[in-house]
């Protein structure tokens, strides 16, 4: 167990649909880090959060934001959902040089 | 960009047996680091090397860096079906506080067959 928590663990749904992805860091990980790993991309960097201010972005869709609250926890936001957004979803928090992972949220997207 | 290839994508081997899988890197790396992601879970670090040459191990496993710090290697002495799983080598920006987003490369999954 890293100490990461996401949910919801599976997530179902439709072309076209929003959804919101939870993630709540390891206690005192101030940096939140969303990932993104799909069978023809891998595992690809979308966007970091520190202490509530977007530190960097990678690969990350218009269609998708995240934020990070005042208590650390993220969410990550996509919108108008399509076929090939269909994929495990990480959020890691870290301290020093480690990063730890959450257990992820698969996402089908029909 | 930098592409972090590894190889091979797919090893299959018999418990007991020793192997070796390999990261090669288009640009230096900062630093490196070895993740290991069983299915259903998030991956997990195993390693992190930072120096030109640079070789740790941590019971069965051996981590070598390359001397231009371009490429590294994963040995496994004597794998158990607990060795399955998806091996991910990544850069790590160590040097860049407050920025570490990681670049993974492609993996290489590993099935240990008892």
């Amino acid at each position: 167990d890293s100490g990461v928590t996401q949910t919801p663990k599976h997530l179902i749904t439709a072309t076209g649909q929003r959804v919101t992805l939870r993630c709540s860091p390891r206690s005192g990980d101030l940096s939140v880090y969303w990932y993104q790993q799909s069978l023809d991309q891998g595992l690809q960097f979308l966007i970091q959060y520190y202490n509530g201010e977007e530190r960097a972005k990678g690969n990350i869709l218009e269609r998708f934001s995240a934020q990070q609250f005042p208590d650390l926890h993220s969410e990550l936001n996509l919108s108008s959902l399509e076929l090939g957004d269909s994929a495990l979803y990480f959020c890691a928090s870290s301290r020093l040089t480690e990063q730890f992972f959450g257990p992820g949220t698969r996402l089908t997207v029909l | 960009t930098q592409l972090l290839e590894q190889s091979p994508q797919f090893l299959s081997i018999q418990e007991g047996e020793n192997l070796t899988v390999y990261c090669n890197s288009s640009s230096v790396f900062s630093s490196l680091q070895w993740y290991r992601q069983e299915p259903g879970e998030g991956p997990v670090l195993l390693v992190t090397v930072v120096t030109g040459g640079e070789v740790k191990k941590l019971k069965r496993l051996t981590f070598q860096f390359g001397d231009a710090r371009k490429d590294s290697s994963l040995h496994i002495t004597a794998a158990q079906p607990g060795d399955t799983g998806l091996y991910l080598c990544a850069d790590h920006p160590t040097l860049n506080f407050g920025n570490e987003k990681l670049t993974f490369g492609t993996g290489t999954r590993l099935t240990i067959i008892p």
